[in-house]
């Protein structure tokens, strides 16, 4: 199995502030990475595929980069409702999550 | 517009089973696997396994196996999961997704989720 890792687990942050999620996978996975976004109670929200295609409708502030087994989301200016927990997942086997990172406001 | 409405909240004590329901609209039921992924309380996410609605195959994550059964419907576009044996670390929120390629494991479109509990 692809164990997959995220850091930080938690980022405090601002409006307006650049954000960096990393996410480590066990393996290379090449470029078999997505990202989703999940707020409380809620369902998650499909944001990246193939490490950094973003999906239609997903704000051009968000970005994915990376191949092999590092890679990183990032969010050039946060909105407050960037606020919520993200979360990797490979698809090169079986999908496995990274256990998320809450952005939380500093 | 894809939606996918998932059946309501369950209580169960251990042992029993669940049936954890799946509608899909707004697109071609049998072109897109559809997944099923859970969330223990305060947890992360976990891949539970896929049907697909076109052939009727399935796949589980080895440690559901035994325990998982996904079955599809195209005649009313839903798909149906159903744990067995259940256990107090079953205890989670359960999401259906469909497959964004088809058949690529990536979850575009999600359900509401459905909460099981399972207690004594």
């Amino acid at each position: 199995d692809i164990q997959m890792t995220q850091s930080p687990s938690t980022l405090s942050a601002s409006v307006g502030d650049r954000v960096t999620i990393t996410c480590r996978a066990s393996q290379s996975i090449s470029t078999w990475l997505a990202w989703y976004q999940q707020k409380p109670g809620k369902a998650p929200k499909f944001l990246i595929y193939k490490a950094s295609s973003l999906e239609s409708g997903v704000p051009s502030r968000f970005s994915g980069s990376g191949s092999g087994t590092e890679f990183t989301l990032t969010i050039t200016s946060l909105q407050p409702d960037d606020f919520a927990t993200y979360y990797c997942q490979q698809y090169y086997g079986s999908p496995s999550f990274g256990q998320g990172t809450k952005v939380e406001i500093k | 517009q894809v939606q996918l409405v998932q059946s309501g909240a369950e209580v169960k004590k251990p042992g029993a089973s669940v049936n954890v329901s799946c509608k899909a609209s707004g697109y071609m039921f049998t072109g897109h696997y559809i997944h099923w992924v859970r969330q223990a309380p305060g947890q992360g996410l976990e891949w539970m396994g896929w049907a697909n609605p076109k052939t009727g195959a399935t796949r589980f994550d080895q440690k559901l196996q035994g325990r998982v059964t996904m079955t599809t419907d195209t005649s009313i576009s839903t798909a149906y999961m159903q744990l067995s044996s259940l256990k107090s670390d079953d205890t989670a929120v359960y999401f259906c997704a469909r497959d964004y390629f088809g058949s690529g494991r990536v979850f575009d479109y999600w359900g509401q989720g459905a909460l099981v509990t399972v207690s004594s």
